[in-house]
This record gives structure tokens, sequence and C-alpha cells, in this order.
């Protein structure tokens, strides 16, 4: 595709209720990240995929929070047993190259997710 | 944990002002510094990845300088109009790490 695509663009859960989030980056992107963005704060680092490996889910905050890439294209951040502290808006970036961080992200349009 | 500030948090200027923000990073194991505008409901828009001491980058009427030995980068806007309102994110990254920590940005408002 022409961009990075993120759906659904707004979720409401019920607190406890499962969520997954999908992200389809562009195609041929080797890097994969998932970010989240609490109100008022800058984005922050979930987990990242170089093709279908996960190479770094450090900044998952909890084993509530799963991410996978299967087959190395569409990714999915899933949210098991929501809490209201998981309402954010959840960026999903890709880039072109394994050396992502020298040469940048292309970015979705997040999905914000709101745990009633 | 890696600090990287932003200021101002907010801004509020007249079309055809210039205006320039700041952001402050940690000055060892530097890797490169990116600057994204963020526009409400759209994507963070890629404008400069910077990776040397001295860099200085340009694109039409926004620019960003670096400086790695200080830790600090500057992004201007000269002659501000009302399409640049959005949030400014700047992230840095450190040798070794693919990811990146942002900054909590600072929010541009041009008032026409």
């Amino acid at each position: 595709g022409a961009g990075v695509s993120q759906s659904p663009r707004y979720k409401v859960a019920k607190r406890g209720q499962d969520v997954a989030l999908r992200c389809d980056p562009i195609s041929g992107h080797v890097s994969l990240f998932w970010y989240q963005q609490a109100l008022g704060q800058g984005p922050e680092f979930l987990t990242y995929f170089q093709n279908e490996a996960q190479l770094d889910k450090s900044g998952l905050p909890s084993d509530r929070f799963f991410a996978e890439r299967p087959e190395g294209s569409v990714s999915t951040l899933k949210i098991q047993r929501t809490q209201q502290e998981d309402s954010a808006v959840y960026l999903c970036a890709s880039s072109l190259r394994r050396d992502s961080s020298y040469y940048g992200y292309t970015f979705g349009s997040g999905t914000r997710l709101t745990v009633v | 944990i890696l600090n990287v500030e932003q200021s101002p948090q907010s801004l509020h200027v007249q079309e055809g002002d210039s205006t320039n923000f700041t952001c402050s990073f940690p000055s060892s194991n530097f890797y490169a510094l990116h600057w994204y505008r963020w526009e409400t409901a759209k994507s963070p828009e890629a404008l400069f990845v910077m990776t040397l001491n001295g860099d200085e980058k340009k694109k039409g009427r926004i620019s960003a300088t670096l400086n790695t030995k200080e830790g600090y980068s500057y992004l201007y806007i000269k002659g501000s109009q009302p399409e640049d309102s959005a949030t400014y994110l700047c992230a840095f990254s450190r040798g070794g790490y693919q990811k990146v920590t942002f900054g909590t940005g600072t929010k541009l408002q041009v008032i026409p």
C-alpha cells in the first residue's frame, strides 16, 4: 500500500475485554514498531520486529500485551483483559531498512483505544 | 532511563512570525535524532533524520540544527503559516538500538 495502515481507527472497550489492533505496513518494509502514546506524553516504545522475528519486546507493559507478525508483513497487537490505564493512542511504524533508527520511520495514523 | 526533553510545551504565534523549538537529549552514545510533525487526525510525518554533529537540514521553510556534543537540536520555522499548526516531536536513538525515545512534543498553533 501507499502508507502504513492501522485499524480500527477508534476502539472503545469495556474493562476486561480483549482487543486486537492491526497494522499493515508498507509492502517490503522490514522493520515494524509499535508505540503507545498516553495523553500528554510522547510515544513510548512497546515492541519491534524485523521481518517475522520479534527482536525487542522490552516495552510491553505487562503480560496482557502480546504482539505478532507471523508472515513478516501485517502485525497485530493484542491486549487481554483491558484496563483503564491501557487507554492511549497505539502507533505503528515501519521502515524499509533494518537500521531504521538511522533512516527514520513511516507512521500509521494510530488506533485510539478508550477503555471504559 | 533516557530523557528527551522538548521546550516549549506549547506555542502560539501569529501568521508570518518565525519560531523555533528545542530538543535536548543525552550526549553520550549518540546515533540519530529524528524530527516529526504530527497534525491532528493524521500520521506523524518525518521531517528530518540527523546523524552528524553540526548537521543542518532544510525542507522549505523548516530547518533544523544538531549539536551532539552538548545534546540539543533546534527546529526553526520561518514565516509560520496556519498549516504549520501541529505537534512537533523529536526522537533520539543510541548506538546499538533500533528503537527511539520520543520527547513529549511542542504543540504549535499559528493564528491567522
